[in-house]
């Protein structure tokens, strides 16, 4: 079985710009989770979403939102982007009430 | 809030040998679990051990384990018969249950470097 994939694994941008990154769960997973690394730290929780419904936001400004579709796929968008936006974002999934979550290999975003 | 603690920026050990990793946290929680997470140049976040704190008895996952103190707040991840595939960041990971999903907090990780 497919693990958590996500696209694209590298991403240049400019200021300014917005991203939309992707993630795909394990299959049977309903719930996905988006988390930022930043260099050098640890994950970030940015949303979690559930049966296509926000069930969780981390600390971070309106330019983030997220959205899951009926296949349980989900994107991560962000507007307005900005220098300290660069971080590598981790989809993770599981299984609803599951403590394990499972992790995709990131999106590494580098803005400029 | 919760905190999660890693006061050892970067660790190495000989292949063979056993090395241990710190955690300490900081919480008002009662329930709430425990995981150490693997993060190789692959970049993906792989599970590596996970304690419930109700459980009294430490996590064991084969040459993985853990020293899981409730009083102290503390977790760290003692590491067996290291290998060359046990080098990649360490991060240790708080969870507790926050409304109708759970949070989870992460340390600022441990580079571990197994030298052959």
């Amino acid at each position: 079985d497919a693990g958590v994939t996500q696209s694209p694994t590298h991403l240049i941008k400019t200021r300014g710009q917005h991203v939309t990154l992707r993630c795909s769960p394990i299959s049977g997973h309903k719930s996905v989770s988006w988390y930022q690394q930043v260099l050098g730290q640890g994950p970030q929780f940015i949303f979690q979403y559930y049966e296509k419904e926000e069930r969780g936001r981390g600390n971070f400004p309106d330019r983030f939102s997220a959205r899951q579709f009926p296949n349980y796929s989900s994107e991560l968008n962000v507007n307005a982007l900005l220098l300290g936006d660069s971080a590598l974002y981790l989809c993770a999934s599981s299984l609803e009430g599951a403590l394990n979550l499972f992790f995709g290999s990131g999106t590494q975003l580098s803005v400029l | 809030a919760q905190t999660v603690t890693q006061s050892q920026p970067e660790m190495s050990v000989q292949e063979a040998e056993t090395v241990t990793l710190s955690c300490t946290y900081d919480t008002s929680e009662n329930n709430y679990y425990l995981f150490w997470y693997k993060q190789p140049p692959s970049r993906q976040m792989i599970l590596v051990i996970r304690q419930e704190a109700y459980k009294q008895q430490n996590a064991t996952e084969n040459r993985f384990s853990v020293n899981f103190q409730k009083a102290a707040k503390s977790f760290s991840l003692k590491i067996s018969d290291s290998q060359l595939g046990d080098t990649a960041m360490y991060f240790c990971a708080f969870m507790y249950n926050a409304g109708n999903n759970r949070k989870l907090i992460w340390g600022l990780g441990t580079s571990l470097a197994v030298n052959p």
